[in-house]
């Protein structure tokens, strides 16, 4: 099925360990997002790719880098993580320009814990 | 910048009963609006949205959303409570960080719990 796919589901880390969420979309789709999801927060924008080639800030970027491997890819690395990063990332994709009539695309999320 | 506020973090209501969600936003410009649904341990999916045409909107699984722009409000209506419907309901708002890039801006989400 058509999608976004992250990659792994559940991830347990140490503190200052370093980890890669991936996250790829079959779509066609040329924007795509990272959020945390945390309790009683909503969703935040840590990082997005207007379109191949080009990244931005979101709302919380502060210890995530992000990579746009490609057209379908996106990651999202925590180079040093903390237990303020415990929380669920999830990774979305849309068309560019105006939101597409089918809104943003979701994927199922990674369940991150930091100990 | 663009905000979305959700009244009440948990609403409660009987099966069969009305499910009213609320939402307000903040927009310099008019808004593209949505409510995304979350079950447990999943991903959002979408349920309905509005881009300036009708401002009556009906999504999937019987709920509408009803834009006001005097009262900056797209609450969310359902008039019969199901199970099922039970999950995190997020009304989120479209903001174009320049020119074509579009980015959703969420609020912080609305338990709705359905009792028998």
């Amino acid at each position: 099925n058509a999608g976004v796919t992250q990659t792994p589901k559940f991830q347990v880390l140490k503190t200052g360990q370093s980890m890669t969420l991936q996250c790829a979309q079959d779509m066609n789709h040329n924007s795509m997002y990272w959020y945390r999801q945390d309790p009683g927060m909503g969703l935040r924008l840590i990082y997005y790719s207007a379109s191949e080639g080009t990244t931005d800030k979101g709302e919380v970027p502060n210890g995530y880098n992000v990579s746009r491997l490609n057209k379908r890819e996106f990651s999202l690395r925590l180079e040093s993580a903390a237990p303020s990063q415990t929380s669920v990332y999830f990774c979305a994709s849309s068309e560019s320009g105006t939101p597409s009539f089918y809104g943003y695309t979701f994927g199922s999320g990674t369940r991150l814990t930091v100990v | 910048a663009q905000s979305v506020t959700q009244l009440g973090s948990h609403v409660s209501v009987s099966e069969g009963a009305l499910v009213l969600l609320r939402c307000n936003y903040s927009s310099s410009v008019p808004p593209y609006l949505f409510w995304y649904v979350q079950y447990p341990n999943q991903g959002l999916q979408l349920l309905l949205k509005y881009t300036s045409a009708a401002t009556l909107v009906k999504g999937i699984n019987g709920f509408e959303a009803e834009f006001k722009k005097s009262e900056t409000s797209f609450h969310l209506t359902k008039p019969s409570a199901h199970m099922s419907d039970a999950a995190e309901y997020f009304c989120a708002v479209s903001s174009n960080s320049g020119g074509s890039n579009y980015k959703l801006t969420f609020g912080k989400g609305t338990l709705l719990t359905v009792n028998p």
